[in-house]
């Protein structure tokens, strides 16, 4: 069975500097899809990145980013020039091509300092 | 465009009473259909999940049961409720078909049995 692992429970960061949020997956599918959702305190779920693990190229959105290691299984996600509304918590996900079930990482709680 | 309808928001039920939680997809066809719950700000666990009218599978077995009545219509309910089925409770639909596809989240039932 597919399992996400997200081993850091708690990040913080300065206003306008950049964290990286860490996740491991385990999987035996060679192709799959890897996601990052951001639940902020209203605690609507809003998908914030997402990459196809055929695609080497790692996914950008604006201030988010991926580095995605297929051969580690690891899909971290970068967030640049970090801002008070990024605050919240966010969960890796993961999904096989063949398949339509997310398997959830248990989350990691971001705060933003200003 | 596609919206997902999720309610009640909020919700307070005596231990025994029945439950009857209600999600409602417009903008698509065919979607699949998806409970999770969220205990204590952490974690999503899959519930149930649908791929079609009458169709349910059960991820966990419990208290509660999932009903389809509709293309676009996905129940969660309960006979007599538990302590334990107390939580946040989000409803997610998905495309059956199409290489990237994440889900796209209801705004959650927060639901407090007493």
């Amino acid at each position: 069975a597919q399992t996400v692992t997200q081993s850091q429970p708690e990040m913080s960061v300065q206003e306008a500097e950049t964290v990286t949020l860490s996740c491991t997956y385990d999987t035996s599918e060679s192709d799959y899809y890897l996601f990052w959702y951001k639940q902020p305190p209203s605690r609507q779920m809003i998908l914030v990145i997402r990459q196809e693990a055929y695609k080497q190229q790692n996914a950008t959105e604006n201030r988010f980013s991926v580095n995605f290691q297929k051969a580690a299984k690891s899909f971290s996600l970068k967030i640049s020039d970090s801002q008070l509304g990024d605050a919240a918590m966010y969960f890796c996900a993961y999904r096989r091509v063949s398949g339509s079930r997310l398997t959830f990482g248990e989350g990691t709680q971001l705060t933003v300092n200003p | 465009s596609q919206t997902i309808h999720q309610w009640p928001a909020t919700l307070v039920q005596p231990v025994g009473s029945p439950l009857s939680l209600e999600c409602t997809v417009e903008g698509t066809s065919n979607p699949n259909l998806y409970w999770y719950r969220q205990a204590a700000g952490r974690g999503l666990q899959l519930l149930f999940y649908s791929v079609g009218i009458g169709q349910i599978s059960s991820e966990v077995p419990q208290n509660l049961s999932a009903s389809r009545p509709q293309d676009r219509q996905f129940i969660l309910s309960s006979k007599k409720l538990l302590l334990s089925d107390s939580g946040f409770y989000l409803c997610a639909w998905s495309l059956r078909t199409g290489r990237v596809n994440g889900y796209t989240f209801g705004s959650g039932t927060r639901l407090t049995v007493v």
